[in-house]
């Protein structure tokens, strides 16, 4: 059973640039959500997707956005990257209607913005 | 809005020993769960036990178990016959329970547990 997978694993950006991220969730699951860990902190919920739409958003600029593919799968894009977007960015995938508070979680990619 | 508070930055267990993790969380919500995440140096965030508020009894996982206060809203996590690879960091989190989706985690800052040898 294929679990939540995250590609790249490490990215280097330079200020301004911007910057895809890509998740596949968890066999079966249909809902993506990303969070944003800063080195030493507890992960901060950037958004969700379910049925290719945004459904809950956190306290993040509009240079957050996202995308749901028709097979789940989801990309974050941040745009006019700051020094202060260096984090751990993390995927994770549920299933709504069924144990729909679980969320399993990808390894992550390590973004560094220079 | 909710929130959710580790008090201890760190901790640490001898092998074999037990531990208790501390998590206090507000939230004005009635129905909701919470979670404990582990996240070794690999940083793979790892669920390690889930309660649901409407259930009285604590949740156990093998060598882990919980003590939830709902009144008090407290959630510790208990590690019995603690390993070396426990050694992680462990997060609280909640969720809101909804019937739909859009539910976020709001995680804790987390406790640095290192298990010695």
């Amino acid at each position: 059973d294929a679990g939540v997978t995250q590609s790249p694993t490490h990215l280097i950006k330079t200020r301004g640039q911007q910057v895809t991220l890509r998740c596949s969730p968890k066999s079966g699951h249909d809902t993506v959500s990303w969070y944003q860990q800063a080195l030493g902190q507890g992960p901060q919920f950037i958004f969700q997707y379910y049925e290719e739409e945004e459904r809950q958003r956190g306290n993040f600029p509009d240079r957050f956005s996202g995308h749901q593919f028709p097979n789940y799968s989801s990309e974050l894009n941040v745009n006019a990257l700051l020094l202060g977007d260096s984090a751990l960015y993390l995927c994770a995938s549920s299933l709504v209607g069924l144990l729909q508070e679980t969320q399993y979680f990808g390894p992550g990619t390590r973004l560094l913005v220079l | 809005a909710q929130t959710v508070t580790q008090s201890q930055p760190e901790m640490s267990v001898q092998e074999a020993e037990t531990v208790t993790l501390s998590c206090t969380y507000d939230t004005s919500e009635n129905n909701y769960y919470l979670f404990w995440y582990k996240q070794p140096p690999s940083r793979q965030m790892i669920l390690v036990i889930r309660q649901e508020a409407y259930k009285q009894q604590n949740a156990t996982e093998n060598r882990f178990s919980v003590n939830f206060q709902k009144a008090a809203k407290s959630f510790s996590l208990k590690i019995s016959d603690s390993q070396l690879g426990d050694t992680a960091m462990y997060f609280c989190a909640f969720m809101k329970q909804k019937d739909n989706a859009g539910n976020m985690l709001t995680f804790g800052g987390g406790t640095r547990l290192m298990v010695k040898p």
